[in-house]
């Protein structure tokens, strides 16, 4: 079955660069939420989407920005890169039919140097 | 104080070893509640939703206590592959679902 896509899986960047991931939800899945997971640190909730709108904002610096696009693919932009920034990113989906059921990527692991 | 707390673990068990995890949160408004669990480095997957009634699901039984805002994982005859972290998560009302995750309880099954 085919799952949430994540890309890229690493990415290397270094201090006040930016930074661009991309999630693929599962086919009709019309949410999708973006965590962070820091070193030793549970998830955390950055932003969502429903219908390619924002439906509920976190703990997001203001120098994240995310959006989703009309095939239900989302972004998220990080820009001025800090070190705190690395960090799993994860991208998680679910369907219109169990909303509470999110189903995660495999992440992207942002290191800044 | 977090909103979802956890065992801080780690828990170190023989195969075939019962093993419980627990769990509280804070927010009474809390809506539905999960259990994930997550392999070192990987993404979290569900494992199983928490009902009241409780429910199980082969060697796992989950129980939820509303009164109390307490949520327990039980793990029967444990395997090696159920070494992961276990994270209690909680999805507040009207939060557009946005998960919150507790800080996780690290599992070691020993052969």
């Amino acid at each position: 079955a085919a799952g949430v896509i994540q890309s890229p899986r690493h990415l290397i960047k270094e201090k006040r660069e930016t930074a661009t991931l991309k999630c693929y939800p599962i086919p009709r899945h019309d949410t999708v939420y973006w965590y962070q997971q820091g070193p030793g640190q549970d998830p955390q909730f950055l932003i969502s989407f429903y219908e390619k709108m924002q439906s509920d904002k976190g703990s997001i610096p203001d120098r994240f920005s995310a959006q989703q696009f009309s095939d239900y693919h989302s972004e998220l932009n990080m820009s001025s890169l800090e070190l705190g920034d690395s960090a799993l990113y994860f991208c998680a989906s679910s369907p219109i039919t169990a909303k509470n059921i999110q189903y995660f990527g495999a992440g992207t692991r942002l290191s800044v140097l | 104080r977090k909103e979802v707390e956890q065992d801080p673990g780690p828990f170190n068990v023989p195969e075939g070893a019962t093993v419980a995890f627990n769990c509280t949160y804070s927010n009474s408004a809390s809506q539905s509640f999960f259990w994930y669990r997550q392999d070192c480095r990987k993404e979290p997957k569900l494992l199983m939703s928490v009902y009241s009634s409780g429910n199980e699901d082969g060697r796992f039984t989950a129980q939820l206590n509303r009164a109390s805002q307490y949520i327990s994982l039980l793990i029967r005859d444990s395997k090696l592959s159920d070494s992961a972290t276990y994270l209690c998560v909680v999805v507040k009302s009207g939060s557009a679902r946005q998960l919150t995750f507790g800080s996780g309880t690290q599992l070691t099954v020993l052969p």
